[in-house]
């Protein structure tokens, strides 16, 4: 089984409509990641959170929210999607604790968003 | 602020040759870097990594980066491309243990028969 699942792994819908993609893992991290991937771009941060009790902001939150619902879950929404919102999501799981993946994020399949 | 670019957004050999992809960051802080890959319909996985030590690493799948301060570069290396190791190739700096990173933007390897 993943460590790192993501649903949908793929979604269209329209303009405005509200969206929200689900991670979980089963690894145990304390530190959970969403990132966009767009092509040339590589990977940007939408939100990182270091616990359940802390969300911060990445480098392009503007346009989505998230909720760490507990340590192995944590969501992300576009409150009102727009067509350049259309790109691959990614959630990514750390680890805190020295031991071998120290220092190592853990990445979900993706979600393939697509607004029209 | 840390910062990540790749020279070469695809990049192309022949099976059995050498595969190279360059990797450049600016930290101001010593880095910790990182390699990943990301096969088709795929999320990333991790090809290596440098923290603190001996500065060339070595991976999985026989790719090695050697981690050279005074050029700011981390490049990867294959000695012998084969086709499974057509992807897409991330590099990415830390400057915090780890912990929160900046990937660059990509570089799409081909292995041509």
């Amino acid at each position: 089984d993943a460590d790192v699942t993501q649903t949908p792994r793929n979604r269209i819908t329209k303009t405005g409509k509200r969206i929200m993609l689900e991670c979980s893992q089963t690894k145990g991290h304390d530190r959970m990641y969403w990132y966009r991937q767009d092509p040339g771009l590589g990977l940007q941060l939408i939100y990182y959170s270091f616990d359940v009790k802390d969300i911060n902001k990445g480098e392009i939150s503007d346009g989505y929210s998230v909720s760490r619902q507990a340590q192995a879950k944590f969501s992300l929404s576009l409150e009102s999607a727009i067509p350049n919102q259309t790109a691959l999501y990614f959630c990514a799981t750390s680890d805190t604790k020295p031991g071998l993946s120290y220092n190592e994020q853990f990445f979900g399949p993706g979600t393939r968003l697509t607004v029209l | 602020a840390q910062s990540v670019t790749q020279l070469g957004s695809h990049v192309s050999v022949s099976e059995g040759a050498l595969v190279l992809l360059r990797c450049n960051y600016s930290s101001s802080v010593p880095p910790y870097l990182f390699w990943y890959v990301q096969y088709p319909n795929q999320g990333l996985q991790l090809l290596l990594k440098y923290t603190t030590g001996a500065t060339l690493v070595k991976g999985i799948n026989g790719f090695e980066a050697e981690f050279k301060k005074s050029e700011t570069s981390f490049h990867l290396t294959k000695p012998s491309a084969h086709m499974s190791d057509a992807a897409e190739y991330f590099c990415a700096v830390s400057e915090d243990y780890g912990q929160n990173f900046v990937f660059g933007p990509g570089t799409r390897l081909s292995v041509l028969p």
